[in-house]
């Protein structure tokens, strides 16, 4: 089974509006990753949080991360249809920097 | 700077074909990775590399092969495809330090399997 689930499976959403992905693990991990894919094309790193770290910012993007309850969110801020996409975490498993392990993602839809 | 480049980007195969996908990165990656995408799921890992010489089984690796050919090349061989593996293939690389996890990904593999 997979390390981690995301969660909404779906999510449609007007630009403009804020788009909350979230994300559970199963294992402890080193970090946590965030990454989007644009229909038919390879994926592409958004960004990482450490395990010793809570939030982190990078432009519209937000994510936090809670090792107590094995959780991370995304946060896209100011939607624009050009962020829709497939939004991914993954996740190292514990021990090792080598099995980066992927979630089923999360679809957003921004409509104009 | 072309990344990752895999090779060929789409491929029909009947039952029992064997063939090999190729990948190869220009960045000078250490680790290099083979994943599959179903419709509709995310990425399961079948085989990694974590550097040169090196090849270890990731969620999937029944009915795959890797071999790591050098340190720019990563390739997967089918050596007799069943249906079960139609999907969408992609490759990864990552350069291993402690500051630097994220990994590259190329464009895909569309294989049908029929």
């Amino acid at each position: 089974s997979q390390q981690g689930e995301e969660d909404p499976q779906a999510l449609s959403i007007q630009e403009g509006e804020n788009a909350t992905m979230n994300c559970s693990y199963k294992t402890s991990i080193n970090n946590l990753q965030w990454y989007r894919q644009n229909s038919g094309r390879g994926l592409v790193h958004l960004i990482l949080i450490r395990s010793n770290e809570r939030e982190k910012h990078s432009g519209r993007l937000r994510v936090t991360l809670d090792t107590s309850k094995k959780s991370s969110s995304l946060l896209i801020t100011a939607s624009r249809a050009a962020d829709t996409a497939s939004y991914f975490c993954a996740t190292f498993l514990s021990g090792g920097y080598n099995k980066l392990i992927f979630g089923a993602g999360t679809r957003l839809a921004v409509h104009p | 700077n072309a990344g990752v480049t895999q090779t060929p980007k789409f491929q029909v195969l009947k039952t029992g074909q064997s063939m090999t996908l190729q990948c190869a990165q220009d960045m000078n990656h250490n680790s290099m990775y083979w994943y599959r995408q179903d419709p509709g799921m995310g990425l399961r890992l079948i085989y990694y590399s974590a550097s040169e010489g090196t090849t270890d089984k990731g969620e999937v690796p029944n009915g795959y092969n890797v071999s790591r050919l050098n340190k720019r090349e990563f390739s997967l061989r089918l050596e007799s495809a069943a249906p079960s593996q139609t999907s969408v293939y992609f490759c990864a690389s990552r350069k291993v330090s402690d500051s630097n996890e994220k990994l590259f990904f190329g464009s895909g593999t569309q294989l049908s399997v029929l």
